[in-house]
């Protein structure tokens, strides 16, 4: 098992500039996200998915977009590159039950990948 | 808006000793706590989670201590090793992971 990889680790881009950053895992998990990291910040969730035609907004979105066509891959696609998208990227899957577990919280948990280090210039 | 904080942005202690890492949540909607543990140029790696149900959960050296009328949650590291130095997240979730909000983490350094 690879688990969850990224591709690229790292990369530079130019202003207006687009990509898309990588995402596969291995582990036939329902549910993917994308977060990213700032400096002396908390990881924010952009977008995730729980399953494959299925994606919804997270809490910073804007800029971003993905698709899920396939339970393995969840790429993220940075259309017009800006300086405030410079960060680390992080995608993730887990395991989780849609909603609740009966009479309780969800009890699953993420599995990271190792990153993509993005700098727009 | 900070829902989760982490106030210490670094920690030092002895191999041997206690690490108590510190987290404060706002929100009382939050019912589900982690904390990750990630290494330099790796992704967060899951390390021990608690439900509001509880006020305690032990995985072998790593405890986690729930006070829900303070919102404050910690993890004990007892004892300490020179492989726990790395940076500790804490998140908390309203209902679903994709609800989770995370801490800014701090940096554990134990010297042998």
């Amino acid at each position: 098992n690879a688990g969850v990889t990224q591709t690229p680790k790292f990369r530079i881009l130019k202003i207006g500039q687009s990509m898309t950053l990588q995402c596969t895992q291995d582990m036939n998990h329902n549910y993917m996200y994308w977060y990213r990291q700032d400096p002396g910040m908390g990881l924010k969730l952009i977008y995730y998915s729980v399953g494959a035609g299925i994606t919804d907004k997270g809490e910073v979105p804007n800029g971003y977009n993905v698709s899920r066509s396939t339970t393995e891959d969840f790429p993220l696609r940075l259309e017009l590159a800006a300086p405030s998208q410079t960060s680390v990227y992080f995608c993730a899957s887990s395991y989780s039950k849609v909603g609740r577990l009966a009479g309780g919280p969800s009890t699953d948990t993420q599995y990271f990948g190792p990153g993509t280090r993005l700098t727009v210039l | 808006d900070q829902q989760v904080k982490q106030n210490s942005p670094s920690l030092s202690v002895q191999e041997g000793r206690i690490s108590i890492l510190n987290c404060d949540y706002t929100n009382s909607m939050f019912d589900y706590f982690l904390w990750y543990k990630k290494y330099p140029a790796e992704g967060p790696t899951f390390l021990i989670s608690i439900s509001s149900i509880k006020d305690k959960n032990e995985d072998g050296r790593f405890t986690v201590f729930l006070n829900k009328s303070a919102k404050h949650l910690s993890l004990h590291i007892v004892p300490s090793q020179p492989g726990d130095s790395a940076v500790y997240f804490c998140a908390a979730s309203a209902g679903s992971l994709r609800d989770m909000r995370f801490g800014a983490g701090t940096r554990l350094t134990v010297k042998p």
